[in-house]
């Protein structure tokens, strides 16, 4: 059992470029999300999904992109990357089970640098 | 908008020693999570500890315990006992029961002194 898997660990990319980070869980999950950690600051959410084929965006959606096509994968998309999307990105998973509020799985995150 | 503030940037404790880290926020909603995350340097943000909004009853997992003031929209974690490993950052998060999101403060640096 991995639990959620974030690919690759470290990148880095130069402005403009385009990228995918990569999440994949295998705890049959139908919540999952994506986070943002800047330096000294605590996470702010980019997108989530409530299941596949259903997303919604966070605090801080500008200039990302989602899909969520399977139970088990929710890429993001970086479509031009700048400077200020520069951090480390988790993602995170968790499951409903009706009134019980199971928390959030974290993935060991990814960090991205833009040059 | 909900927010959660985390005032003390770092905080020291003497190994054995007991600390307590403080966490406020604030929202108008009646239920709704709270949580406790520690991120060691190795950038995993683990679980430490959750109160449920509608509960009384300050949640505890061994030497980790919470005391939850709702009016006061206080809430705060105390680590007994403090160990060497206890040493990271320590985020508060405030879940949505609706949404299921996370909001999160800017974390507090815990020392601890051997």
């Amino acid at each position: 059992n991995a639990g959620v898997t974030q690919t690759p660990k470290f990148r880095i990319l130069k402005i403009g470029q385009s990228m995918t980070l990569q999440c994949t869980q295998d705890m049959n999950h139908n919540y999952m999300y994506w986070y943002r950690q800047d330096p000294g600051m605590g996470l702010k959410l980019i997108y989530y999904s409530v299941g596949a084929g259903i997303t919604d965006k966070g605090e801080v959606p500008n200039g990302y992109n989602v899909s969520r096509s399977t139970t088990e994968d929710f890429p993001l998309r970086l479509e031009l990357a700048a400077p200020s999307q520069t951090s480390v990105y988790f993602c995170a998973s968790r499951r409903e089970t009706g009134t019980t509020r199971q928390p959030q799985h974290f993935g060991d995150g990814t960090r991205l640098s833009i040059l | 908008a909900q927010t959660v503030t985390q005032s003390q940037p770092e905080m020291s404790v003497q190994e054995a020693e007991t600390v307590t880290l403080s966490c406020t926020y604030d929202t108008s909603e009646s239920d709704y999570y709270l949580f406790w995350y520690k991120q060691p340097p190795s950038r995993q943000m683990i679980l430490v500890i959750r109160q449920e909004a509608y509960k009384q009853q300050n949640a505890t997992e061994n030497r980790f315990s919470v005391n939850f003031q709702k009016a006061a929209k206080s809430f705060s974690l105390k680590i007994s006992d403090s160990q060497l490993g206890d040493a990271a950052m320590y985020f508060c998060a405030w879940g949505d029961s609706g949404t299921y999101k996370y909001i999160f403060g800017t974390g507090t640096r815990l020392k601890v002194l051997a």
